[in-house]
């Protein structure tokens, strides 16, 4: 596609539930970064993957929060047993693997936790 | 680790006006990257313009320039000749050169209101 595509756009998830959030990052790019943005928040680092290697996960909150990348494109993140606090927007970026080049990002994912 | 303030949470702005919105970091490194990204409530994260430390000439994109004082860590965005469609939340984020430091720091945000 032409940009980075996410889905879905919104989820009500039950407290207690697992969810799966997936990334189809912009064809040819290599690094793919997950966000996470609180409502009347900035964007915040959770996860890096190059190609299909997880170079950074420093910033996943807790071990309920998994991210991959398989086969080096399309990512999932996936969140166990969801809290109330994981409520926020899921941003996914890609960019190709040079530093000096843009991240183009998605439209994000908005979790509710009920 | 480095850090992005944007002190200001909500600008406004007539049309055709210019608004400048604010923004500070603060990081050890040397060599680094700024950035300023437009939020609509689309929630896609566009960028607007960015700005290589090592570079002395501030940027510019059209209406768009940066104030960028690296002595200060400072990295304000002038939006001259504001139209409606400049409204939405504006991010000031900062990234490393080092390699394998990709991820972006972004600050809170500052919303921006345009008035007809």
């Amino acid at each position: 596609g032409a940009g980075v595509s996410q889905s879905p756009r919104y989820k009500v998830a039950k407290r207690g539930q697992d969810v799966a959030l997936r990334c189809d990052p912009i064809s040819g790019h290599v690094s793919l970064f997950w966000y996470q943005q609180a409502l009347g928040q900035g964007p915040e680092f959770l996860t890096y993957f190059q190609n299909e290697a997880q170079l950074d996960k420093s910033g996943l909150p807790s071990d309920r929060f998994f991210a991959e990348r398989p086969e080096g494109s399309v990512s999932t993140l996936k969140i166990q047993r969801t809290q109330q606090e994981d409520s926020a927007v899921y941003l996914c970026a890609s960019s190709l693997a040079e530093m000096n080049t843009e991240a183009f990002f998605g439209q994000g994912t908005r979790l509710t936790v009920v | 680790a480095q850090t992005v303030t944007q002190s200001q949470p909500e600008m406004s702005v007539q049309e055709a006006e210019t608004v400048t919105l604010s923004c500070t970091y603060d990081t050890s490194e040397s060599d680094y990257y700024l950035f300023w990204y437009k939020q609509p409530p689309s929630r896609q994260m566009i960028l607007v313009i960015r700005q290589e430390a090592y570079k002395q000439q501030n940027a510019t994109e059209n209406r768009f320039s940066v104030n960028f004082q690296k002595a200060a860590k400072s990295f304000s965005l002038k939006i001259s000749d504001s139209q409606l469609g400049d409204a939405a939340m504006y991010f000031c984020a900062y990234r490393s050169a080092q390699g394998g430091s990709e991820k972006l720091v972004f600050g809170k945000g500052t919303k921006l209101t345009v008035n007809p």
